[in-house]
C-alpha cells in the first residue's frame, strides 16, 4: 500500500510570493492534516480536513490556507511568503475514527 | 491549549544499553499519545501509542508507559541499537480531535557502537 505523498520534495521561492503544497493520502483515508516543522518551534498544526471541510485549525495567519478534494487530496496555499515561512511541511492522513496519522516525507520550503 | 513537554533534548547511549524519553502534558482531557521516530531527510514515523484507558504497551524492544494522575508518558527501548539513532517526538491529542496533534520539542537519540 503506497505511503502519504507529497509532492514537491524541495522548493524554492522568493519573499512575497505564493507557493502550492500538495499531499495524496493514503488510500482509503479521508482525513488530510497539515504540519510546519521548524528548528525552532518545533512541529506545529495548521489545519485538518475531512470530506472537503476543514475541521480543525491550528494557530496561523490568514496567509495559511488548504482545502481538500473529494479523492480525499489536499493542497495548502501560503500566499505573500516570507522567510519565517521557510520550513519542512508535513501532511498526514488517518483512517476514519482511527487516531492513528501517517505522515508523508514532507515538502522542504526556503523562502529568499 | 495543550502543551507538551518533552526530556532530555538529546540522549546518548551504548549500544545494548537502555533508553528513556519522558513527556509531561497539560490538558487533562488528551486520551491519545503517540510516538514518532524522525530520521534525517524522513517524515515522523509511527512507533508505538497508547490511548488514555491503557496504562502500559509493548511492541518487542519499545514500551510506552502512561499516569493519567500525573500527566505523564514516557518511550522505553530497550537493547538499543545504532539504527535506534534519530530523533523521537511524543504528541497528545483529543481535546480537539484526534487529528490535532500537539507535539514535544524532540529527543536526539544517538546510539554508539
Amino acid at each position: 500500500k503506497a505511503g502519504v505523498t507529497q509532492t514537491p520534495r524541495y522548493l524554492i521561492k522568493t519573499r512575497g510570493q505564493q507557493v502550492t503544497l500538495s499531499c495524496s493520502p493514503i488510500s482509503g483515508h479521508r482525513s488530510v492534516s497539515w504540519y510546519q516543522q521548524t528548528p525552532g518551534q518545533g512541529l506545529q498544526f495548521l489545519f485538518e480536513y475531512f470530506s472537503e471541510t476543514q475541521r480543525n485549525k491550528g494557530n496561523f495567519p490568514g496567509r495559511f490556507s488548504g482545502r481538500q478534494f473529494s479523492n480525499s487530496r489536499s493542497e495548502m496555499n501560503v500566499s505573500t511568503l516570507e522567510l519565517g515561512d521557510s520550513a519542512l511541511y508535513l501532511c498526514a492522513s488517518s483512517l476514519t475514527g482511527t487516531p492513528e496519522a501517517f505522515f508523508g516525507q514532507g515538502t522542504r520550503l526556503t523562502v529568499v | 491549549g495543550e502543551n507538551v513537554e518533552q526530556h532530555p533534548s538529546t540522549l546518548s547511549v551504548q549500544e545494548g544499553d537502555s533508553a528513556v524519553i519522558k513527556c509531561t502534558y497539560s490538558d487533562s482531557a488528551s486520551n491519545y499519545f503517540p510516538w514518532y521516530k524522525q530520521e534525517l531527510g524522513k517524515g515522523p514515523q509511527l512507533i508505538i501509542d497508547i490511548r488514555s484507558n491503557v496504562g502500559e504497551k509493548k511492541d518487542q524492544r519499545i514500551a510506552v508507559t502512561l499516569n493519567k494522575t500525573a500527566k505523564h508518558f514516557s518511550l522505553h527501548i530497550t537493547e538499543t541499537q545504532p539504527e535506534d539513532s534519530a530523533v523521537y517526538f511524543c504528541a497528545a491529542a483529543g481535546a480537539s480531535g484526534y487529528s490535532t496533534l500537539t507535539f514535544g520539542k524532540g529527543t536526539m537519540l544517538l546510539v554508539s557502537p
